[in-house]
């Protein structure tokens, strides 16, 4: 079956550090991948994806390339703020279904 | 909230008592779905639907039962809530007609089973 495995949190950094949150998955076939953000007291919200091998989402100075031959799809931000407090799910959903797969989740915490 | 809403938001309920939660949509998407969220554990998928009355369980769904008579509800049902139901429940739509596209979600329902 489909698994997404991410870093353990929390992570914790200071404002205008690099940032990287690690997902590797297990999927049959050619999944698109997908970083959501939660937010206190929210639901997810989609931040970026990528459909194919070598593609890049980005969004919010976020960025994940699709790395087929890794099987990752790593988060990075070069330069986080405060305000990118929160938590980040990796996920997938495989080309024959229709149903999304989450990773565990990694809090990050950012300070001033 | 993508048109969204889940209520109640929040709720406490004593063990063997039944409880349903409504996921309404403002908008005739296909598929919808409800997942809960614990720490550890990520979003893990109890039942999803693709259509009025069709449903089909998730990798979680024993315990709950779900209900879609109306495109724009889906209900999940509790039918004897137990402490480990204690979680967040989310709802969320896919706006592709054949569900594979990212999901948005509702702000979610925070179960407590004491």
């Amino acid at each position: 079956g489909n698994s997404v495995t991410q870093m353990e949190g929390p992570v914790t950094l200071s404002e205008e550090a690099f940032l990287t949150i690690n997902c590797t998955y297990t999927a049959t076939g050619y999944p698109s991948l997908f970083w959501y953000v939660q937010y206190p007291g929210e639901g997810l919200q989609l931040l970026l994806k990528a459909t194919k091998a070598d593609d890049k989402g980005s969004n919010k100075g976020f960025e994940a390339t699709y790395r087929k031959e890794t099987t990752s799809f790593h988060l990075e931000k070069g330069s986080v703020q405060v305000s990118d407090s929160a938590v980040y799910f990796c996920a997938l959903i495989n080309n024959a279904g229709n149903m999304l797969t989450f990773g565990g989740g990694t809090r990050l915490m950012v300070k001033p | 909230d993508a048109g969204i809403t889940q209520s109640p938001r929040h709720k406490v309920t004593e063990t063997g008592t039944p409880v349903t939660l409504r996921c309404h949509q403002t908008e005739n998407h296909r598929y919808m779905y409800w997942y809960r969220q614990d720490p550890g554990h990520g979003l893990r998928l109890i039942h999803y639907s693709y259509g009025v009355k069709d449903t089909d369980k998730g990798e979680v769904s024993d315990g709950y039962s779900v209900s879609r008579s109306k495109t724009e509800d889906f209900l999940l049902t509790l039918e004897s809530a137990t402490s480990s139901q204690t979680s967040v429940y989310f709802c969320a739509i896919s706006w592709s007609d054949d569900g594979n596209s990212p999901l948005h979600f509702g702000n979610g329902t925070r179960l407590t089973v004491t």
